[in-house]
């Protein structure tokens, strides 16, 4: 099945910085790829996501890379603001039904 | 976006009984709902997959007589926990998929379960 690993565990930036976070995922046929912010002790939030006939997709300031070739993607999001600090986790879909395995996610704290 | 709501948000049991956690989605029809687990610090981790009429299917590691789900309409199912240990104290989070389109799956609003 599906395994996807998520990097970094931990990330800490200041506030204006960027902030990169990398998934990798296992199943060549997986074809959507979403992006979940999760606050603590609520639901996770889709912030964007990405099908595997895009390579890149951008919202503000926030953007996701594909390669498929290599299997990963990334979530870039730039001139970091306090409310960004959360968890992050990605995820990946094979086929359509439905079924999303996540990533292990990341902490990301903007400092002040 | 599409609405789905989780009952109950917390629920404190003690051990040996068994909880009963609903998933509705209000404002679609759901050919699919998921049911998370997710502990303190850690990852959302797939239980199973509900789809409407038909058996739940289980993810590996997960027991199914220990978590019955029922998916008895197309906005409603329902996961319980029988006989709830501490070690299954979690954050069970339900989400519905309306099927292929925007690929969105819709998250309730999840349940904090304590077993004492």
């Amino acid at each position: 099945g599906e395994n996807v690993e998520q990097h970094p565990s931990t990330l800490s930036v200041q506030e204006g910085d960027s902030a990169v976070i990398k998934c990798t995922y296992s199943d060549s046929a997986s074809n959507y790829f979403p992006w979940y912010k999760q606050e603590l002790g609520k639901r996770p939030q889709l912030i964007i996501d990405i099908r595997s006939n895009v390579g890149e997709k951008k919202d503000q300031r926030i953007a996701v890379t594909l390669n498929k070739t290599a299997k990963h993607f990334s979530l870039h999001i730039t001139e970091t603001q306090p409310e960004d600090s959360a968890v992050y986790f990605c995820a990946a879909r094979a086929g359509e039904t439905g079924k999303l395995i996540f990533g292990q996610g990341t902490t990301l704290q903007v400092k002040p | 976006g599409a609405v789905v709501s989780q009952h109950p948000s917390r629920v404190i049991c003690k051990s040996g009984t068994s909880v009963k956690i609903e998933c509705r989605s209000l404002d679609f029809q759901a050919t699919t709902m998921f049911w998370y687990r997710q502990f303190p610090k850690q990852s959302l981790m797939l239980m199973a997959t509900s789809n409407e009429g038909s058996k739940a299917t289980y993810e590996q590691g997960v027991e199914k007589d220990k978590f019955l789900i029922n998916h008895a309409s197309l906005t409603l199912s329902t996961l319980t926990v029988t006989s709830a240990h501490p070690e299954d104290s979690s954050f069970y989070i339900c989400s519905a998929y309306r099927g292929a389109g925007t690929g969105e799956l819709f998250f309730g609003e999840g349940s904090r379960l304590t077993v004492l």
